[in-house]
């Protein structure tokens, strides 16, 4: 079956820095959506990628999906403290509309 | 919107026993997910309704598992015979439209402890 893997699984930063996390399909995907999930919350939808090599940004937030439509990442500029939580993608296949595959996350902490 | 609610937030039960988790999703929104997630992992897919038709089943899932959604409105999902491994966070989702391209919206989920 669809397998979706993360790395890293942690990333410890200082705050101002930069972080970087990258999602990898076993199989095409149709789309993929990212997640956040503050420690004790539910996940939160930040954003869906559609198209091969589609970049969008959410402010200091980039997502690429990659040409092949099998991997992504997600890049975060100068972090700030309100940006910990766990970051998760999810890929959806062509054969099942409605399925969404999560990754197992990357768990970013900032250090003031 | 009041957004996705689920109840109860908290459940612990015993093994052997039968337990029941209640979502309501946004109101209007046709589909509508089952997720279990444990420590560490992403969310697992359980199955989704699309109105009141359960479109898709994990191949993980047990007979021991059952949802509804007789009404296309809440949803239920039943565990029978619980197990230890059971215990994990429940979650459901909802999500607008029938496409499967719409983003989900979470409830805050149900923390079962089956001891």
């Amino acid at each position: 079956g669809q397998q979706v893997m993360q790395i890293p699984q942690y990333q410890h930063v200082q705050e101002g820095e930069d972080f970087t996390t990258y999602c990898n399909s076993s199989t095409t995907l149709s789309n993929i959506q990212w997640y956040k999930q503050r420690p004790g919350g539910h996940p939160v939808f930040l954003i869906q990628l559609v198209k091969s090599g589609e970049v969008k940004k959410q402010k200091r937030l980039t997502f690429q999906f990659g040409e092949a439509k099998k991997n992504s990442s997600l890049h975060i500029t100068a972090t700030q403290t309100t940006d910990v939580g766990t970051y998760f993608c999810a890929g959806r296949s062509g054969t099942s509309y409605g399925k969404l595959t999560f990754g197992q996350g990357t768990i970013l902490t900032v250090h003031p | 919107d009041t957004g996705v609610s689920q109840n109860p937030r908290h459940k612990i039960t015993k093994r052997g026993q039968n337990v029941t988790f209640r979502c309501d999703p946004i109101s209007e929104h046709n589909r509508l997910y089952w997720y279990r997630q444990t420590l560490g992992q992403g969310p697992e897919f359980l199955t989704y309704f699309q109105n009141e038709a359960q479109l898709e089943k994990s191949r993980l899932l047990s007979d021991r598992f059952s949802a509804e959604r007789p009404k296309g409105s809440f949803s239920t999902l039943e565990i029978q015979r619980t197990e230890q491994g059971d215990s994990a966070m429940y979650l459901c989702a909802s999500s607008p439209g029938t496409g499967g391209e719409a983003e989900q919206y979470f409830g805050p989920g149900t923390r079962l402890t089956v001891t």
